[in-house]
């Protein structure tokens, strides 16, 4: 298998722009998480799905993001609009019984 | 509430033995894992410890403690490729609801 695949891995934009995310989980892996990672507030979950079904949203940070996972292999993390806090390198993560196995990133730049 | 506690940083020479220990508050605290994360890298799973005592693989090694709230990963045979941050993670609620602890910056020195 492939892995956990995310696009793009780079993405700089401007501030108030649409910023969309996406991520292809391991096949046959019914569990799908989205993370942030800064240096200020290390690593954090934003919100995980069940087979397709999302399950905590809690730690969104606010209503600028949102997640949808339309099917089993597809997921994405928009937000809009963006702001330069927004700023970190976002982690999806797949796993089927326990075992999270991360994708590569996509680090976001919002200038 | 969930937090964790781990040292920010630690050093240690190749070939060498080092610990590194984590505290929880995590409630219905379920199980607790080890991730280790290269620069620019993404986070790789090491460990889950469930139940109290050691597990071993290999070169890493993670214990529990649950009436402490308290766990270590235990590196043994240090080599370069070993500097890395390394997280724990606590599992609450079932096995998927998971706190990241702050990491762990090991610097493996010859």
């Amino acid at each position: 298998d492939a892995g956990v695949i995310q696009s793009p891995r780079h993405e700089v934009t401007e501030m108030g722009q649409e910023v969309t995310l996406r991520c292809k989980p391991i096949s046959g892996h019914d569990y799908l998480f989205w993370y942030r990672q800064t240096m200020m507030r290390g690593l954090e979950l934003l919100i995980y799905f069940n087979n397709n079904v999302p399950i905590d949203d809690s730690g969104m940070p606010e209503d600028r993001f949102s997640a949808k996972m339309p099917n089993a292999s597809f997921s994405t993390l928009k937000i809009q609009p963006s702001e330069p806090r927004d700023s970190a390198v976002y982690f999806c993560a797949s796993s089927f019984e326990g075992e999270q196995y991360f994708g590569p990133g996509t680090r976001l730049t919002v200038t | 509430g969930q937090s964790l506690e781990q040292p920010s940083e630690v050093t240690a020479v190749e070939g060498a033995i080092v610990q590194i220990n984590c505290t929880y508050q995590t409630s219905g605290f379920y199980g607790l894992s080890w991730y280790q994360q290269h620069d620019g890298g993404a986070p790789t799973f090491l460990s889950y410890n469930a139940l109290d005592g050691l597990e071993e693989t290999g070169r890493f090694s993670s214990f529990l403690s649950r009436s402490d709230s308290y766990g270590y990963l235990l590196l043994q045979e240090l080599q370069m490729k070993d500097s890395a941050s390394y997280f724990c993670a606590s599992y609450s609620g079932g096995y998927q609801k998971v706190t990241f602890g702050t990491g762990t910056k090991l610097q493996v020195i010859p």
